[in-house]
């Protein structure tokens, strides 16, 4: 079955600093993927869409220049969390979309930011 | 605004037992497609189960099934002869001719032994 890595699964970072995270996909190509948050119990939230060659869309209410998405080919997406802060600690979730498919999304296994 | 509400926050049920957690949702698009993912403490995200709008015909994937009413905007998932493995977070999700995936804000279910 399709397969999405995410790297790290676990970091901890300095207040001020940045922090990159990778999404993958292994064995098949995604034109789009998505970066989700999710705090302690809740749900997952959108924050943005990346299309491979293109700019990212971010949704209402997400810092474009906070999160910095780049979608550099059809099997790896990244986001960097610039300046972290605290807040920004949670748990980060990147999906991918089969190229072949009609609707399918592969989810990753999540990457858990702490900013101290 | 595309909406998906997850009623029950929590629910727990006896190993064995048949369980329906309720999901309804809001959209004014016609083609969509719906889902159902399980969320285990590893907080993988797992497909159980999907329906596409288009059809009338409810989805069943073995212990898993849907009762898919369109005109009532209701998508609810039952599971039958539950499992100790069946214990995660449940979300309702829709998603739109974008492809964006809208989540529910989930059911806790617990299987007891």
């Amino acid at each position: 079955g399709a397969v999405v890595s995410q790297h790290p699964s676990r970091v901890i970072c300095k207040s001020g600093t940045s922090v990159k995270i990778e999404c993958r996909s292994l064995d098949f190509q995604a034109t789009t993927m998505f970066w989700y948050r999710q705090f302690p119990k809740q749900s997952l939230m959108l924050m943005a869409t990346s299309n491979e060659g293109s700019k990212a869309t971010y949704e209402q209410g997400v810092e474009k220049d906070k999160f910095l998405i780049n979608h550099a080919s059809l099997t790896l997406s990244t986001l960097t969390v610039t300046s972290a802060h605290p807040e920004d600690s949670s748990f980060y979730i990147c999906s991918a979309r089969d190229k072949r498919g009609p609707y399918e999304q592969y989810f990753g296994p999540g990457t858990r930011l702490t900013v101290t | 605004a595309q909406t998906v509400t997850q009623s029950q926050p929590e629910m727990s049920v006896q190993e064995a037992e048949t369980v329906t957690l309720s999901c309804t949702y809001d959209t004014s698009e016609s083609n969509y497609y719906l889902f159902w993912y399980k969320q285990p403490p590893s907080r993988q995200m797992i497909l159980v189960i999907r329906q596409e709008a288009y059809k009338q015909q409810n989805a069943t994937e073995n212990r898993f099934s849907v009762n898919f009413q369109k005109a009532a905007k209701s998508f609810s998932l039952k599971i039958s002869d539950s499992q100790l493995g069946d214990t995660a977070m449940y979300f309702c999700a829709f998603m739109n001719r974008d492809d964006k995936i809208i989540f529910g804000k989930g059911t806790r279910l617990h299987i007891l032994p």
